[in-house]
């Protein structure tokens, strides 16, 4: 089955710095990479995703990169603010996401001030 | 307003018993999925069904059942063979399986032992 690994666990930046976190995936067929954002007690919600025929994609600070031949991606968020403070999470999926996601463990992103 | 409601909130379970999670959903979605998130961790697929009376295994389906008897509901029980089930539990739908739509999330449940 598929595996994503994601990296850092833990990242801390200075607010109005760039932030990166990087997942890497083992299954060649996956197809739709996803990443979720996770407040505390709260449900994870939907900031992004890329499809395998798309090498990046962006929405204001946000943007996402796939490496297909390298089986990695990765989320990029610039000019952080305190309100981007979370759990961050990356999956995977093929089949266009009928058989569910993998997700990755998290990264717990601190923005300081 | 659509989207999907998951109940109750919080959820405690006696020793030896079975609970059942509820999942409703009046997004006209045919694929719903059920995962487990436990503290620190990322989500696990437990269960998932494409379709009205299918469903199949996740990678830990082990202690636990569904039903899909209805397209807008797709319940999870917990049943006493699952024997660490305190954990922050997941439904989510999409239009239908194959689509590469996004997945979106229930609220959760939080099961703990008492």
């Amino acid at each position: 089955g598929e595996n994503v690994e994601q990296h850092p666990s833990t990242l801390s930046v200075q607010e109005g710095d760039s932030a990166v976190i990087k997942c890497t995936y083992s299954d060649s067929a996956s197809n739709y990479f996803p990443w979720y954002k996770q407040e505390l007690g709260k449900r994870p919600q939907l900031i992004i995703d890329i499809r395998s025929n798309v090498g990046e994609k962006k929405d204001q600070r946000i943007a996402v990169t796939l490496n297909k031949t390298a089986k990695h991606f990765s989320l990029h968020i610039t000019e952080t603010q305190p309100e981007d403070s979370a759990v961050y999470f990356c999956a995977a999926s093929s089949g266009g996401g009928a058989d569910g996601l993998t997700f990755g463990k998290g990264t717990h992103l601190i923005i300081q001030p | 307003d659509g989207g999907i409601t998951q109940s109750p909130k919080y959820l405690f379970r006696k020793e030896g018993q079975n609970v059942t999670l509820s999942c409703e959903q009046n997004l006209n979605h045919d694929a719903m999925y059920w995962y487990r998130q436990d503290p620190g961790q990322g989500l696990r697929l437990i269960y998932y069904s494409q379709i009205v009376n299918d469903f199949q295994k996740g990678d830990i389906a082990e202690g636990y059942s569904v039903s899909r008897e209805k397209k807008e509901s797709f319940p999870l029980t917990v049943t006493s063979a699952q024997k660490n089930p305190t954990a922050f539990y997941l439904c989510a739908s999409i239009p239908a399986g194959g689509s590469n739509q996004p997945q979106h999330f229930g609220d959760g449940t939080r099961l703990s032992i008492l």
